[in-house]
C-alpha cells in the first residue's frame, strides 16, 4: 500500500518561495506509470489543482498560477517536489499531494500540510 | 477552464436519510468525473469514478450517475460517518478542476 507525505516549511513570508516535498513509501515512484499531483485547498474553501508530473518527467500546471509553479521529481529519494515563487497570502492553504487522481485502485493522498504565507 | 458548480453547497440530514447531489459542468465532460468524500482536516477519499464505477471498499449505499454535464451522487441510508463534505472533479481535460463542494450535516 503506496503512502505520500508532504513535508516543508509551515511559514513562508510574502514574495518568498514555498517548498514542499512528497516523500512516496511502499512502493517505488519510478515503478509503474503514475501521475504524481499536488492539491491545495485555503481553510473553509473547495479543492484546487496545482499541477502534477508523469512518471515520465512531463509536467502539467494550472495556468491559474501563471508560470509561479514547478513541479520535480527525485527518483533516487522517491520524492517529488512543488516549488510556487512569489507568494502571497492567497497561496495560504492546507497542501496536498496525491497519485493518480479519480484512477481506480491507485489515487492516493497524503495527508496533507497546512502552509501560512505571513510577514 | 471547465467549471463544475455543485449544489446544494450545504444540507442538514438525518441517519437513515437519501440525500442526493448535484454537479454541474460548463462544457461535456462525457463521464469523466469522479466524487471525493473529505472530512475535517483529512484528504479526500475517492468514493466514485468516471460518474458511476463505486471505488474498491466504499459501501454500495454510495452511487453516482449521470454523463455529459449532470452528473449526481445519491447517498442512501445515511450513516453518522458519512457526515461529510463532498466534492466532484472532472478529469476530461486539463486543468482538473474541482466542484466548490457540499457540506453535510446532522439534522
Amino acid at each position: 500500500q503506496v503512502q505520500l507525505q508532504e513535508s516543508g516549511p509551515r511559514l513562508v513570508k510574502p514574495s518568498q518561495t514555498l517548498s514542499l516535498t512528497c516523500t512516496v513509501s511502499g512502493g517505488s515512484i519510478t515503478s509503474g506509470s503514475y501521475y504524481w499531483n499536488w492539491v491545495r485547498q485555503p481553510a473553509g474553501k473547495g479543492l484546487e489543482w496545482i499541477g502534477r508530473i508523469y512518471s515520465s518527467g512531463t509536467t502539467n500546471y494550472n495556468p491559474s498560477l501563471k508560470n509561479r509553479v514547478t513541479i520535480s521529481v527525485d527518483t533516487s529519494r522517491s520524492q517529488f517536489s512543488l516549488r510556487l515563487d512569489s507568494v502571497t497570502a492567497a497561496d495560504t492553504a492546507l497542501y496536498f499531494c496525491a497519485r493518480d487522481l479519480g484512477y481506480p485502485n491507485t489515487d492516493s493522498w497524503g495527508q496533507g500540510t497546512q502552509v501560512t504565507v505571513s510577514s | 477552464d471547465i467549471q463544475m458548480t455543485q449544489s446544494p453547497s450545504s444540507l442538514s440530514a438525518s441517519v437513515g436519510d437519501r440525500v442526493t447531489i448535484s454537479c454541474r459542468a460548463s462544457q461535456s465532460i462525457n463521464t469523466y468525473l469522479n466524487w471525493y468524500q473529505q472530512k475535517p482536516g483529512k484528504a479526500p477519499k475517492l468514493l466514485i469514478y468516471a460518474a458511476s464505477n463505486l471505488q474498491s471498499g466504499v459501501p454500495s449505499r454510495f452511487s453516482g450517475s449521470g454523463s455529459g454535464t449532470y452528473f449526481t451522487l445519491t447517498i442512501s441510508n445515511l450513516r453518522p460517518e458519512d457526515f461529510a463534505a463532498y466534492f466532484c472533479q472532472q478529469s476530461y481535460t486539463l486543468p482538473l478542476t474541482f466542484g466548490g463542494g457540499t457540506k453535510m450535516e446532522i439534522k
